[in-house]
């Protein structure tokens, strides 16, 4: 089945600071999504991205799709304690996004 | 709307016992999927399903059953549970086509001892 890594597994950074987590796969997406899930918490939706290249900003959050539709980011600017949590990337594991196979996490802490 | 509800949020269960969690989404989403957590092992899909009727197997779908009678309810069946079988269990829906994101219940933390 499809496989993604996403890296780095942990960060931790002053609040203020920028974070960026990265998702990489070995073969061509039709899309990618990403999801946020707080601690002791449930994974909520952020965004899909479908073209090549694409950027979509929400707030201080700015989400890429490679040009190659291979990997993809998302970083957060200046960070605040409410962006705690566990940061996924989910890509489609089969024909279509029926069945997502999700990165194993970025878990972003900050030291106020 | 209540979205996606799962029950019940904690259970212990000891090892060869059987259990079913529910999970049920107002949202008349087609799509709907569970998935186990594991620390250090991020969401590991056991089974999903495209409609009522249809079901089919994920990453992980050994020791788990599952049916989808109605678009509503997807329940998930452990038939004899193991200590392997401790996690975290989501139960997620999407509107059919998954390109909206999945809305994911709250979770069912499962002991087996």
């Amino acid at each position: 089945g499809q496989q993604v890594m996403q890296i780095p597994q942990y960060q931790h950074v002053q609040e203020g600071e920028d974070f960026t987590t990265y998702c990489n796969s070995s073969t061509t997406l039709s899309n990618i999504q990403w999801y946020k899930q707080r601690p002791g918490g449930h994974p909520v939706f952020l965004i899909q991205l479908v073209k090549s290249g694409e950027v979509k900003k929400q707030k201080r959050l700015t989400f890429q799709f490679g040009e190659a539709k291979k990997n993809s980011s998302l970083h957060i600017t200046a960070t605040q304690t409410t962006d705690v949590g566990t940061y996924f990337c989910a890509v489609p594991g089969g024909f279509g996004n029926e069945k997502l196979t999700f990165g194993t996490g970025t878990r972003l802490t900050i030291i106020p | 709307n209540a979205g996606v509800t799962q029950t019940p949020k904690f259970q212990v269960l000891k090892t060869g016992q059987s259990m079913t969690l529910q999970c049920a989404q107002d949202m008349n989403h087609e799509y709907m999927s569970w998935y186990r957590q594991d620390p250090g092992m991020g969401l590991r899909l056991i089974h999903y399903s495209v409609g009522a009727g249809i079901t089919d197997q994920g990453e992980v779908p050994n020791g788990y059953n599952v049916s989808r009678s109605t678009t509503e309810d997807f329940p998930l069946r452990l038939l004899s549970a193991a200590p392997s079988q401790t996690s975290v269990y989501f139960c997620a829906s999407s509107r059919t086509g998954g390109y909206y994101g999945y809305t994911f219940g709250s979770g069912t933390r499962l002991t087996v001892v």
